[in-house]
Parts: C-alpha cells; sequence; structure tokens
C-alpha cells in the first residue's frame, strides 16, 4: 500500500471549516484513499473513502485532486468533539490478500472554542 | 446493532506470563482484524483471520497469535509477556470479502499492562 503524509497538528476553531490534507504522491490506480479518525482512547472510525471522484456523507468530504497525488478531508463545521487524531489511509482494493489497514502517525487536529 | 465487543477492557499481567483477550465481531462480519498501538510505534496491524483462517499478518514474534472460530470470534494470544507488550490491543470487524469498499469497524480496545 501506497505511503502517506500528513502534518503532525492542526487547529480550528470551534464552527470553522476543518481542512486536513494528505500526500499520496505514489499511490497506485487502484488504490482508494481512505480516513478514519480516533478520539482519544476509543478505537479508530471511518469517515470516509474514494478512489477520484469528490466524495460527500454526513461526516465529512473529501475533495482528490486530479492526479490523484494528494487529498483533503473537510469537516465543514468542526466542533469540540471533533478533536481527534486523523489517519489517512491508501490501500487497494479489498482481495483475497486480505483487509489490512497500514496507519501512519496521523494529524491530530485541535478544534478551539 | 450491537457493535465490536473486545474483553477485557483492561488487564495487568506479570513478565513472563500469558494472555488471552477476545474480540465479538459485529454480526455477520467475517473478517476480524487485530492491531497492537504503543505510543512509539502507533497503530500496528498484527494479523487478520477470515472464515477461521489468517489471511494475513504482520510483522509481529511468534509470542502473538491467534484464532478465530465459527461463529467468527476471535481470540488473541501473547505468551511470555514482556514490558514492551503494554499497549492499547484493538480488534477490528469488517464484512471482509467481495466488497472493494469494506469498511473496518473498530471496538473500544483492550488496555494491556504488563509489569
Amino acid at each position: 500500500d501506497a505511503k502517506t503524509t500528513q502534518p503532525p497538528s492542526m487547529d480550528c476553531a470551534e464552527g470553522r471549516a476543518a481542512n486536513l490534507p494528505c500526500n499520496h504522491s505514489t499511490i497506485s490506480g487502484n488504490e482508494y484513499v481512505y480516513w478514519y479518525r480516533q478520539i482519544h482512547s476509543q478505537g479508530p472510525q471511518y469517515i470516509i473513502h474514494g478512489l477520484k471522484n469528490n466524495e460527500t456523507n454526513e461526516m465529512a468530504s473529501l475533495i482528490i485532486t486530479e492526479d490523484r497525488k494528494s487529498s483533503t478531508l473537510i469537516l465543514p463545521h468542526a466542533t469540540l468533539r471533533d478533536t481527534a487524531v486523523y489517519y489517512c489511509i491508501v490501500r487497494a482494493p479489498l482481495n483475497n490478500a486480505g483487509n489490512m489497514l497500514t496507519f501512519g502517525g496521523g494529524t491530530r487536529l485541535m478544534v478551539k472554542p | 446493532k450491537a457493535g465490536v465487543t473486545q474483553t477485557p477492557r483492561y488487564l495487568i499481567k506479570t513478565r513472563g506470563q500469558q494472555v488471552t483477550l477476545s474480540c465479538s465481531p459485529i454480526s455477520g462480519h467475517r473478517s476480524v482484524s487485530w492491531y497492537q498501538q504503543t505510543p512509539g510505534q502507533g497503530l500496528q496491524f498484527l494479523f487478520e483471520y477470515f472464515s477461521e483462517t489468517q489471511r494475513n499478518k504482520g510483522n509481529f514474534p511468534g509470542r502473538f497469535s491467534g484464532r478465530q472460530f465459527s461463529n467468527s470470534r476471535s481470540e488473541m494470544n501473547v505468551s511470555t509477556l514482556e514490558l514492551g507488550d503494554s499497549a492499547l490491543y484493538l480488534c477490528a470487524s469488517s464484512l471482509g470479502q467481495g466488497f472493494v469498499n469494506t469498511e473496518a469497524f473498530f471496538g473500544q480496545g483492550t488496555r494491556l499492562t504488563v509489569v
């Protein structure tokens, strides 16, 4: 699976949009971009994933550049409860080789009042 | 529906002992993966089980082992515990096959402290 690079930490004001970048310049054509987050002392939580088109769900939006070498997770109106470590993961489609996720260091997002 | 259940939540063991951790996946999920999380190494993949077979394995010593039962529940075992095995052990459940977009649902974890 391709390696990802994320800033170690970011701050965001409550109510503002949080834009979390991820670089995955070695991504292969069939690899997806996944985002998970981990709130302190809990297990990671799935947020969103995409291949090449932008995606949106009730939690967030995912913007993937046209060359797919980077992406941005957008939390449109950050709340204090969004304070967490956010992980960007690139992985190939599920196949018989398994369902392994490779976590990097992630970005520690601090939402401030 | 019920989420992923890991037991126990907290555990204290002595060096040299062994420990068994349990994970009950979401009903209908056939894949169970285990991860170790430490402050120094972050989240690292241990192994994955699907239909009672180990499908993938991370880079951990043979002291770490696991198994999966016919009802998809999984256990992991660590023998001859070392201080460095102190960590949060997380279990993730997913459908596991046939879906490229299958997401993993994590449990709350078992926090193991080796003294």
